[in-house]
């Protein structure tokens, strides 16, 4: 199938250890912000969301932390498998703007084994 | 499978050619959402739905681009006389008030349209 993300920064991992993905979002008004997997030739797919009065939000094997102050948001995924291989994506969303989606930029997850 | 479906999955169509998508979203899920996304780069919205009216579109929707939900469940997308620049992924995503959040967006898999 097609790739999606051809020329996006990737990330390679050794299977087993952790993996941290960074983001800078633009809008310091945005409420939500959150983490999606893209997998080639699929939708996005949901992991972890976390609002604007929270630093930080755990899920299983996910972390979401999220600072304000520069506008910076973070995915560690703790004992990468080789299923996490992915396109990852951050997102912004403004409850006030319809709740539409705004991305960044992808990053590539290579697990290697 | 989030629930969400779309079809066609893939669209070859010829430059000036008309195409028509379609997106099923999560039974009762009261927003519809249409994004496209070309390679490498995140996904962008194109226009959303709160039952069958049209909220908001974004300015990449030029006026040969066309969405209706006609009884605020599914909804298509018409793109009119097709540039090549229109060839990417077409995703839908639904929320509503029945999801855990009434932020969470649920993406279908995408209509990846061809222009040639």
């Amino acid at each position: 199938g097609e790739s999606v993300g051809l020329h996006l920064p990737t990330l390679s991992v050794q299977e087993g250890d952790n993996s941290i993905i960074n983001c800078a979002y633009s809008n310091s008004a945005s409420d939500y912000f959150i983490w999606y997997k893209q997998e080639s030739g699929k939708g996005p797919q949901f992991i972890i969301d976390i609002r604007s009065n929270m630093d930080k939000r755990q899920g299983q094997r996910v972390t979401v932390l999220l600072n304000k102050t520069v506008k910076h948001l973070s995915l560690q995924i703790a004992a990468t498998q080789p299923g996490d291989s992915a396109v990852y994506f951050c997102a912004e969303n403004t409850r006030a703007a319809g709740n539409k989606l705004t991305f960044g930029g992808g990053t590539r997850v290579l697990v290697k084994p | 499978d989030t629930g969400v479906s779309q079809d066609p999955r893939h669209k070859i169509t010829k430059r000036g050619q008309n195409v028509t998508f379609r997106c099923d979203p999560i039974s009762e899920h009261n927003r519809l959402y249409w994004y496209r996304q070309t390679l490498g780069q995140g996904p962008e919205f194109l226009t959303y739905f709160q039952n069958e009216a049209q909220l908001e579109k974004s300015r990449l929707l030029s006026d040969r681009f066309s969405a209706e939900r006609p009884k605020g469940s599914f909804s298509t997308l018409e793109i009119q006389r097709t540039e090549q620049g229109d060839s990417a992924m077409y995703l839908c995503a639904s929320s509503g008030l029945t999801s855990g959040s009434q932020d969470e967006q649920f993406f279908g898999p995408g209509t990846r349209l061809t222009v040639l």
